[in-house]
């Protein structure tokens, strides 16, 4: 099955900034793949998808990346907000079949006023 | 905006005995989910529901745990004799599609205390 590694536990900037998260993954590589935020004590909640012929993806302050050849995901908020702070996941499919996907461990982010 | 509702928000319950979880997807929803996340870890795959019937499961749901789609709007989650180690949050989710390049909707969990 897929496993999946996000860059840091914590991530700390400063307001006004570019937040950028890592996602890796280490089996194949998915035809999608999806970014989730996570508030604590809250559900996840979708933000973006991107395809595996996508380069790129935005929505609003939100840009997603994909690089099937580095394996790769990469997140993006720029000028990021207090309220942006939270915990980000990748998700991706568990296996070749895609039915259901598995989520990476979280990368938590603190916008620094 | 629609959204999935799960009850209750806590529950506590002694080891050994049974424990429903209640859900109710988005209503033009046919695809449904439980996750779990144990503190501090990531969520974690339980297992999908389609046409009253599970479509894939996870390792994490064995014997003990059933879910169920009582009537047209409930969604459930039942383990039948609780171990400590159940303790964690437990999420709903549904979609319209199926697939994992369909975006999944989640409720806010249920936090599940085995004492």
């Amino acid at each position: 099955s897929q496993k999946i590694e996000q860059n840091s536990e914590a991530l700390n900037i400063q307001e006004g900034k570019t937040a950028t998260l890592t996602c890796n993954y280490t089996n194949y590589s998915p035809a999608y793949l999806q970014w989730y935020r996570q508030d604590p004590g809250r559900g996840p909640v979708f933000l973006l998808l991107i395809r595996e012929n996508e380069k790129e993806k935005r929505k609003e302050r939100l840009k997603v990346t994909f690089d099937t050849t580095l394996k790769q995901s990469l997140f993006h908020i720029t000028a990021s907000q207090p309220a942006d702070s939270a915990t980000y996941l990748c998700a991706l499919p568990r296996d070749n079949y895609g039915q259901n996907f598995v989520f990476g461990p979280g990368t938590r982010l603190s916008v620094l006023p | 905006e629609p959204e999935v509702t799960q009850t209750p928000s806590h529950q506590v319950t002694q080891m050994g005995q049974e424990v429903i979880l209640r859900c109710v997807p988005i209503s033009n929803h046919l695809y449904f989910y439980w996750y779990r996340q144990i503190l501090g870890q990531k969520v974690e795959f339980l297992v999908s529901f389609y046409n009253n019937e599970i479509s894939e499961k996870s390792e994490i749901f064995d014997d003990q745990f059933s879910v169920e789609r009582p009537d047209g709007s409930n969604f459930t989650l039942k383990i039948r004799s609780t171990k400590l180690e159940d303790s964690a949050m437990y999420f709903c989710a549904s979609s319209a599609g199926q697939g994992s390049d369909q975006p999944q909707h989640f409720g806010d969990g249920t936090r599940l205390s085995i004492l």
